[in-house]
């Protein structure tokens, strides 16, 4: 099946404890992207990868890392959690990034962050 | 950059009736127009999409529309039913911008039974 893994799904941890989400997907995608959805904000973008060793920051990117090591493989890494990180997180893919026709991307079932 | 707005943003309508959500975008650039469906605990999951070549796409119950004119699009959902409550996504992306999109702020949706 189809589909794109994170984990965990669920964590609460407390500040400045290092942490990472890892994102898998296996349908061969080039592009995956990180996004954090907040009430009253909608989903924001974090960081995006275009292909492998190659990523970008999104509209939000303070606080986060990211590294594209493998094509199905894009981990969010948090250094330094604070507490303005807790959120609901989705990692997305699409087929390609590149080019001028736009891809349709595919969700994760998130990773609910709760620092304390 | 790219701002997408969503009216209302909650709709509620009786199982049977018609649901109609409105995304207004401002990026006159812009060429692509998902639609995403959030249930409780999931992933946004696209529903349909619609390019500006177009100004109209059906699936079943659900169609999207476009007027690039106005720089506005609409989904609508006939013939609700109960699973079709959940918080619909409208986003927009312009062409060669890395796939980047810009989302609303979300619809809630409920279907009275």
């Amino acid at each position: 099946e189809a589909q794109v893994t994170q984990n965990p799904r669920y964590l609460i941890t407390v500040t400045g404890k290092k942490l990472t989400v890892t994102c898998s997907q296996n349908m061969n995608h080039e592009y995956m992207s990180w996004y954090r959805q907040d009430p009253g904000l909608g989903l924001r973008q974090i960081y995006y990868s275009m292909n492998v060793e190659v990523t970008d920051k999104g509209d939000v990117p303070e606080g986060y890392k990211v590294s594209r090591k493998e094509k199905r493989n894009f981990p969010l890494i948090l250094e330094s959690p604070s507490p303005n990180q807790t959120s609901l997180y989705f990692c997305a893919s699409s087929l390609r990034g590149t080019g001028g026709d736009n891809q349709p991307q595919h969700f994760g079932d998130g990773t609910r962050l709760s620092i304390l | 950059g790219e701002n997408v707005e969503q009216h209302p943003s909650t709709l509620s309508v009786q199982e049977g009736d018609s649901a109609v959500i409105k995304c207004t975008y401002s990026d006159s650039a812009s060429n692509y127009f998902p639609w995403y469906k959030q249930e409780l605990g999931k992933g946004p999951q696209l529903i349909i999409d619609i390019r500006s070549n177009v100004g109209e796409k059906k699936d079943q119950r659900i169609a999207v529309t476009l007027n690039k004119t106005a720089k506005h699009f609409s989904l609508h959902i006939t013939e609700t039913q109960p699973e079709d409550s959940a918080v619909y996504f409208c986003a927009a992306a312009r062409p060669y911008g890395n796939n980047r999109l810009a989302f609303g702020k979300g619809n809630q949706v409920v279907v009275i039974p």
